[in-house]
This record gives C-alpha cells, structure tokens and sequence, in this order.
C-alpha cells in the first residue's frame, strides 16, 4: 500500500463547476497535511496546508480533513481553465521533516 | 526578489559522468531539500538539511551526494552509481518552525544517455 494514494485522473469538469480531488495516507500518526499545484513542466506551488479535522477555505479552495477515515480532499469552486494541473496531496511522516507525496490527480478544466 | 533558483534549467551527460546541480535561495530558510520526481510520479525525498555542515538521507540517496557549506546553497552531486539518473529535480526549502510548508526552485531536468 501506498503512503499517500491518489487517483492520477485526469478528472474532467466543465468551466464553473466544483473539482473534488481526494487523498488517502496510511500513517495514522500524520498531523500535516498539504496540496500542491503543478503545472506541466513546472515545480509544485504550496496552495493549502491544513492541520485539524474540518474544512478550511482560502478563496475558492477548500481542503477538508479527516483523520479518523484518513481522507484529505481538496474542493475548487468556480473552476477556470487556468486551474488545469496535477494536484499533488503530501503527508508529514513521523515526527521527522519528511514530507510524503501522492502521485497526483491530473485535473482538466472544459472551457 | 526572493525565491529559489537552480540551475542549470535542462542538463544533458553521457553515461558513466557525476554531475552537480545548483540551488541557491535567497529566503533566509534554515532547512533545505532534494526531491526527484519521475514521469507520473510524486515527489521523492533525496536528501535535506536543516543546518549548515548538517544534512541527512533521504528515502533514494543511494547514488547521490550533497554539501552544505553556505546556508544559501545547497548543491546536488548525482553520481555515475546513480542507476537511472534521468529525471526532473527539484530543490525546495522551508524554515525550521514550519518545516512542511516547502517552496520550491524551478527544478533541473536531467538526461543522461
């Protein structure tokens, strides 16, 4: 089993419409949790952090969090073309600076 | 303007050569990391430091080398025992007190043939 497993995609959503990207992690004993957004041929940008059971909003972004189910998600309102990319899901390991990366859901916005 | 750099941005080497790669961050981060992704792969922890003459393993260093002597640099050595050397590397760093929130350089692409 992976330690972080996302589906690769593509996910495919029409202009406007809510893109649900999902994330599971198999270490129980993880407290951080992270989205990247990655253009093609591009390096990863930091776009949520969340720490807490819970939503957490930043503009049209939505990272949600559950432990016990050991689910991340991350909800895109209003989604633009400019939001295709793969979105990368990582987990603090342990106690250590370790950050564990998901392989990535590619996401694609229909104009 | 702070951020990371690395260079060089494409990299090309025959078979059997070590090469450096470069990173420089002007942020004043104490902690400093080595990713390599592969196609349709995340991210894989090289090596990182959190301190300057300081810096450990991470889960592929076989094959690789780093050294930091400045706070600010922070090179990667891939070795001619690096079995499948070609790769999209990525340099990121961070700060002590929020470790995980890592920024990243805009990665080397290397092709070793």
């Amino acid at each position: 089993q992976k330690e972080v497993e996302q589906n690769s995609g593509p996910l495919s959503v029409p202009e406007g419409a809510i893109a649900s990207l999902n994330c599971t992690y198999s270490d129980r004993g993880s407290q951080s949790f992270f989205w990247y957004r990655q253009y093609s041929g591009k390096s990863p940008e930091l776009i949520m952090s969340i720490y807490s059971n819970g939503d957490k909003e930043d503009g049209r972004f939505t990272a949600q969090l559950n432990k016990a189910s050991q689910y991340v998600s991350l909800l895109i309102r209003d989604s633009q073309p400019s939001d295709s990319a793969t979105y990368l899901c990582a987990v603090n390991r342990d106690s250590s600076y370790k950050l564990i990366f998901g392989s990535g859901t590619r996401l694609l916005v229909r104009p | 303007d702070g951020g990371i750099t690395q260079s060089p941005k494409y990299l090309f080497r025959k078979e059997g050569q070590n090469v450096t790669l470069s990173c420089e961050q002007n942020l004043n981060h104490d902690a400093m990391y080595w990713y390599r992704q592969d196609p349709g792969q995340g991210l894989r922890l090289i090596y990182y430091s959190q301190i300057v003459n300081d810096f450990q393993k991470g889960d592929i260093a076989e094959g690789y080398s780093v050294s930091r002597e400045k706070k600010e640099s922070f090179p990667l050595t891939v070795t001619s025992a690096q079995k499948n050397p070609t790769a999209f590397y990525l340099c990121a760093s961070s700060t002590l007190v929020a470790a995980y929130e890592q920024y990243f350089g805009p990665g080397t692409r290397l092709t070793v043939t």
